[in-house]
């Protein structure tokens, strides 16, 4: 019984191409997240959504777009796939948006643009 | 602006001597500061946050406001403390979002 599961894995794929990974989590966490971790290990937040609304937005290319049909889901929809778009992946949940919660992490997904 | 330093992207040490993983952080508000460890081919999963005051694993970390620094420190290392250690710090207030320093790949010698 996964907490907080991504699909697919791995996901590699043409430059220009359009793709989309998906995150659920089945803690009933009010808030979802999604980080970006490149070729140097560094992580980054991309997105925070809180009861399916978008509450942080860091700046990230208008290619990218979260998705969250419900609570327990936040889809991210890549556009026009670049070369630098290459990266892992991880979503992530909490039970609200207080600064003290515990974040809990999916296993990543690991995206390679050729 | 929010920001976190580790300065060590390596670390070794031996099996049972001391570890301190440094953490320094930049922050105007009151930090929220978190240490979160990724074991080879494990989720990142959180190992310890300054509220808590705990000990995990042997892991203690104390805030240190004036030297504005949370550093991670363990007195005897174990192999399987080989990991990849991310501080962290949450912020604004009325927001969760992770801060995360560029982490250190801590490698403990047999």
């Amino acid at each position: 019984d996964t907490a907080v599961s991504q699909t697919p894995k791995y996901l590699v794929t043409q430059m220009g191409n359009d793709k989309s990974i998906k995150c659920e989590q089945n803690l009933g966490h009010d808030t979802m997240y999604w980080y970006k971790q490149d070729s140097k290990k560094f992580l980054k937040i991309m997105f925070s959504y809180n009861n399916k609304e978008l509450i942080i937005n860091e700046t990230v290319p208008n290619r990218f777009s979260p998705k969250s049909p419900d609570k327990a889901h936040l889809n991210l929809h890549i556009n026009s796939l670049e070369l630098g778009d290459s990266a892992v992946y991880f979503c992530a949940s909490s039970q609200d948006r207080s600064p003290t919660d515990t974040q809990y992490f999916g296993p990543g997904t690991r995206l390679t643009v050729l | 602006a929010q920001r976190v330093t580790q300065p060590e992207k390596l670390l070794s040490v031996f099996k049972g001597a001391p570890v301190e993983l440094k953490c320094n952080y930049s922050y105007s508000g009151s930090p929220e500061l978190f240490w979160y460890v990724q074991y080879s081919r494990q989720r990142l999963q959180l190992l310890l946050r300054h509220i808590s005051r705990e000990s995990i694993k042997g892991f203690t970390a104390d805030l240190n406001k004036g030297e504005t620094s949370f550093h991670l420190k363990k007195p005897f290392a174990q192999e399987e403390d080989s990991a990849m250690y991310y501080c962290a710090l949450s912020g604004p207030a009325g927001a969760n979002n992770l801060f995360f320093g560029t982490g250190t790949r801590l490698t403990v010698i047999p």
